[in-house]
Order: C-alpha cells, then structure tokens, then sequence
C-alpha cells in the first residue's frame, strides 16, 4: 500500500513534443508528491512538486497534473528539449517518526530526439 | 560550497569483504539519508538521522550499518558484503524532515559492484 507505480518505464520524444509520465498511488496518507530529475552519474534533483489539495502547478516547461479521487499524478514536460533527457522519478512523501518519508517511484527514462 | 559528497564514486568488492561509504555535507543539515537505487525500483531508504548521534531504520535496513559521529557526516558501512548489495548507493541532506518545506539535496552517488 506504501507504493508509487510509475510508467512508462522508457519513453522516446521528438523535440517539442509533449513527454507525459504517469504514476499512481494507494495509501491515501500521503501528503506531498515531488518529481526528481536525474542526470547520468548524477543525484537526482528536485524538479517540481505539488500538494494534494492542489490540481494542476506548472513551473515554465513543466507541469504536475493531480487527481487525488483517481488517486494518480503526472508530469508534463512541454516543448520537450534534447537537454530533458534524463531519467524522471515521482515520489509520494509520509509522515514517518521524526519527519517525512518518500516513496519513490520506478523512475522512466526519458530520452528526447532532436 | 560543495553541498552533498560522497567517497568513494566506484568500488568493487568480493563477496564477505567490509567496507565503508562516506557521505559529507557543509550546509548545516540536521537530516541525512542512505538511499539505495536499482534498475526498476526506483530508491529506497536504507537509514536516516534526525542529529547528530543518531540513527533510524529506514526500508531495506539489513545487511547495513550506519553512524552519525559529526554533524557532517553520515557513514554506511557494510560488514559483509553480499551480491545483493549490488547497487547505486546514494546520500541526502535536509535541514529539517518536513519534506514539504525543506528540499532533500543528493550526492552524486557510489556504485558498488559486490563480486
């Protein structure tokens, strides 16, 4: 119940077109949903994230679309770029002893044609 | 300002060998993680610290230990590897634990190949 499914697990884009990464969740107790970006021999980063009373935030290029009654969330990455290409993890935060828990998801590797 | 470091970038190991993965930090972060990565499991936390001096068990715990000594640095240590360890080992800092306000920052990671 604890976990965040996240497809597709590869996803190949032309440049400008419309990349869509889709996750879905169970456990109604999560309280946060960020996405990470992470570049090859990279840490993953910090890309965008929103919360669950919220339905759509959009930051430039890039925007997280949440449904909580379907109990899903994705990331849309408008006029994708070859500098995109990267692979995108969704997670989903808990609250958990002291803090906060995330849950990753599989993470999809995205890679963007020129 | 070098943000989150971690030692070494590559090792390989032989099965039963022991060694120790060290992350440091300069931002003054009370929170520090051990995540591990695999293909298609996305990352999962192996332990955390709230301080300095302390430590908690995260998801996949075993077969690892971990110690906080400094406020800085937060070290991994694996008693006796096994393949299972396999992986991309990952360290993060954050000021606090609230996730929502307070951005968790990651290492470049270390891959480690147990033989």
């Amino acid at each position: 119940q604890q976990q965040v499914k996240q497809s597709p697990q590869s996803l190949i884009v032309q440049k400008g077109g419309i990349s869509i990464i889709n996750c879905a969740y169970e456990n109604t107790a999560f309280d946060y949903f960020p996405w990470y970006q992470q570049f090859p021999g990279k840490g993953p980063a910090l890309l965008i994230a929103i919360r669950p009373d919220v339905s759509e935030k959009k930051e430039g290029r890039f925007t997280i679309s949440f449904n909580k009654s379907a109990k899903q969330f994705s990331l849309h990455i408008m006029d994708s770029q070859p500098g995109d290409s990267a692979t995108y993890f969704c997670a989903a935060s808990i609250r958990y002893n002291q803090g906060g828990k995330l849950i990753f998801g599989q993470g999809t590797e995205l890679s963007v044609k020129p | 300002n070098a943000g989150v470091t971690q030692t070494p970038k590559f090792r390989v190991l032989k099965t039963g060998q022991s060694m120790t993965l060290l992350c440091a930090q300069d931002m003054n972060h009370e929170y520090m993680y051990w995540y591990r990565q695999d293909p298609g499991m996305g990352l999962r936390l192996i332990h955390y610290s709230v301080g300095e001096g302390t430590t908690a068990k995260g998801e996949v715990p075993d077969g690892y230990n971990v110690s906080r000594l400094k406020k800085q640095n937060f070290l991994l240590g694996l008693e006796s590897a096994a393949p299972s360890q396999t992986s991309v080992y990952f360290c993060a800092s954050s000021y606090s634990g609230e996730i929502s306000t307070d951005t968790q920052y990651f290492g470049p990671g270390t891959r480690l190949t147990v033989l």
